[in-house]
């Protein structure tokens, strides 16, 4: 397996454009998570899915932002419109939960610029 | 908001020194991993602790879990300049499948 593939590595935007960020997640785990880190804030989970469905979406800062996950392999988180203060690593991971709970595996982030 | 807090934020070692890092959480869990960043990178899994463990062991990694405290600490032995980078905990949320991190320890190995 490839692993969790995130697209695009690098996205540069001016402000108030829209922005949509990509990942496959690894085949057969259930769980989806979305993370965005910044040096202010650190690591921030924004949204996770359990077979597709958004369970926690509490993390999310604003209407800004939106998560989808229409199948087990591809997720999108979109921001629209876009804020310089959105600049940040946005990373999508992978796992298995429940009980046979295991660890969770990182795409390698898509580094976002709003200009 | 933040579940885990590690301890120090922080460190600096020559190599072939041991590292020891801790971490505090907040909730009940029903397990505790160990992740590292590299700069510019992802996360990538060390070590995951049940809650009816104590210690456990990977290669030079030891951690260590004492739920009484909500506490763990990731000790990393002989250490070399390759272990310079970014450690993390993280933990699920109420033993939820919310997996929250720390804000982790910067960790410098100098040659």
């Amino acid at each position: 397996d490839a692993g969790v593939i995130q697209s695009p590595r690098h996205e540069v935007t001016e402000m108030g454009q829209e922005v949509t960020l990509r990942c496959k997640p690894i085949s057969g785990h259930n769980s989806l998570f979305w993370y965005r880190q910044t040096m202010m804030r650190g690591l921030e989970l924004l949204i996770y899915f359990n077979n597709n469905v958004p369970i926690d979406d509490s993390g999310m800062p604003e209407d800004r932002f939106s998560a989808k996950m229409p199948n087990a392999s591809f997720s999108t988180l979109k921001i629209q419109p876009s804020e310089p203060r959105d600049s940040a690593v946005y990373f999508c991971a992978s796992t298995t939960t429940g009980t046979r709970a295991t660890e969770a595996f990182f795409g390698q982030g898509t580094r976002l610029t709003v200009v | 908001s933040q579940q885990g807090e590690e301890d120090p934020q922080a460190l600096s070692i020559q190599e072939g020194e041991n590292a020891t890092m801790n971490c505090s959480y907040k909730t009940s869990i029903n397990n505790l991993q160990w992740y590292r960043q590299n700069s510019g990178r992802g996360l990538v899994h060390l070590i995951l602790i049940r809650s009816n463990e104590r210690e456990k062991h990977s290669g030079r990694l030891r951690v260590t879990l004492d739920t009484s405290k909500k506490s763990s600490s990731l000790l990393i032995t002989a250490s070399r300049a390759a272990d310079t980078a970014s450690y993390f905990c993280a933990t699920p949320y109420y033993n939820t499948d919310k997996l929250i991190f720390g804000t982790g320890t910067r960790l410098q190995v100098f040659p």
